[in-house]
């Protein structure tokens, strides 16, 4: 296991096209984290899984965007009709969680999207 | 709301000379704090965890939960701590981690 593993690392679409990405965790982890990031900024919480269950999405997310972990174990962040503004890095991060205590968390590489 | 904020993007600091990363945050709870940090062309990752009260590579971490705080400090810096340093938080809660903006630490030689 070679850590989380993101695919594509690069992704360039035109802008109301339809995009998918994979994160592969580490095989142990329960939890499972999407983030965004842009340039300068730190990490954006996007959405969030234990398991299969999806715990809360961020508020701050449009109806564009939706996420899936079907069997607990790799993820797929799709975000429908695509906008200039969904450029960004899109990372993703799984730990082994224990409800109300926090773990590190591991990062994958992140999936470079950008929107023309 | 959980908030965390880091005031400095840029941080300069001479080889030699000691540093402190700022970090403070928001949350109405017992939260878990850590250091992140990224360095040029590598993933995101765990530097410290406050709960583990160690020193990783010279650095250290101490929450205070008065002033809300959990500065990053190093003695003495070296050219190898050139990064970017992300504070971020957990909730005791829900469990989520949420990241401040980052702070990039430059080593002069």
């Amino acid at each position: 296991d070679t850590g989380v593993s993101q695919d594509p690392r690069h992704k360039i679409t035109k802008r109301g096209q339809n995009v998918t990405f994979r994160c592969d965790p580490i095989s142990e982890h329960n939890r499972l984290y999407w983030y965004r990031q842009t340039l300068g900024q730190g990490p954006e919480f996007l959405t969030y899984f234990q398991n299969e269950a999806q715990l809360e999405k961020s508020r701050l997310l449009s109806d564009r965007f939706s996420a899936e972990r079907p069997k607990g174990s790799f993820s797929t962040l799709e975000i429908q009709r695509t906008e200039q503004g969904d450029s960004a890095m899109y990372l993703c991060a799984s730990s082994l969680g224990v409800q109300g205590a926090g773990t590190e968390a591991f990062f994958g590489q992140g999936t470079r999207l950008t929107v023309v | 709301a959980q908030r965390v904020t880091q005031p400095e993007k840029l941080l300069s600091v001479f080889k030699g000379a000691p540093v402190e990363l700022k970090c403070n945050y928001s949350y109405s709870g017992s939260p878990e704090l850590f250091w992140y940090v990224q360095y040029s062309r590598q993933r995101l990752q765990l530097l410290l965890r406050h709960i583990s009260r160690e020193s990783i590579k010279g650095f250290t971490a101490d929450l205070n939960k008065g002033e809300t705080s959990f500065h990053l400090k190093k003695p003495f810096a070296q050219e190898e701590d050139s990064a970017m340093y992300y504070c971020a938080l957990s909730g005791s809660r829900d469990d989520k981690i949420i990241f401040g903006k980052g702070t990039r630490l430059h080593i002069l030689p």
